[in-house]
């Protein structure tokens, strides 16, 4: 089976600039997950989708960040302004099964660099 | 609230050494336990999971690990590493009653020649 897509794969903006990264989750998944990985750390939640309904965003810093899921498939997380300290690596997953003890597939992730 | 704790920020290796990667999670009901490994610029993949049965859990590559309930650990072992090991290595816990994985903050695992 065909794997999580994201684009772009590297990104760099000026702090104030606006970005969005793309996800296609693998087919038929229904559960969608972003996460932010700053270096040296391990990845945290930012927003979970089941279909195209939000289960979970209580991380995501709603003033500069957003994220839809319009069609219940692919996702888009928008982030504006960008500051400094939103360089990271933006991972996309996806669960096949509606059960919390099946594991996540990883997209490559998007490296997103503010200067 | 769950959490995870990986002890180790990094551990080098010697080829064909023995390997342990501790981790330690605290939750208030029952978890599920996950290793994941992420080699440079790609995605997290699956090691391994514990769902419930058998405490000693076998993944890919030659990994397994142990469910300590009491000691409430999920420690990661290899009994020989290759160089192709050397990577970062995230334990993860779901808890029931939603579907949020949390990591810990990983374990660089670098095996030298």
């Amino acid at each position: 089976e065909a794997g999580v897509a994201q684009s772009p794969r590297y990104k760099i903006i000026e702090k104030r600039q606006s970005v969005a990264f793309w996800c296609n989750p693998i087919s038929g998944h229904a559960t969608l997950y972003w996460y932010q990985q700053i270096l040296g750390q391990g990845p945290k939640l930012l927003i979970q989708f089941q279909n195209n309904g939000v289960v979970d965003d209580s991380q995501l810093p709603k003033d500069r960040f957003s994220a839809e899921r319009l069609k219940g498939v692919d996702s888009t997380l928008k982030i504006q302004p960008a500051k400094l300290e939103d360089s990271a690596v933006y991972l996309c997953a996806s669960r096949g099964e509606a059960l919390y003890n099946s594991p996540l597939h990883f997209g490559n992730g998007t490296r997103l660099t503010v200067t | 609230a769950q959490s995870v704790t990986q002890l180790d920020s990094q551990v080098p290796v010697f080829e064909e050494a023995p390997v342990e990667l501790r981790c330690n999670y605290s939750s208030s009901v029952s978890v599920y336990l996950f290793w994941y490994v992420q080699y440079p610029n790609q995605g997290l993949q699956l090691l391994l999971k514990y769902l419930s049965g058998s405490t000693l859990v076998k993944g890919i590559n030659g990994f397994e690990a142990e469910f300590n309930k009491s000691q409430t650990s999920f420690h990661l072992r290899k009994p020989s590493v290759h160089i192709s090991d050397t990577a970062e290595y995230f334990c993860a816990v779901s808890e029931g009653g939603g579907f949020k994985t949390i990591f810990g903050a990983g374990t660089r695992l670098f095996v030298k020649a």
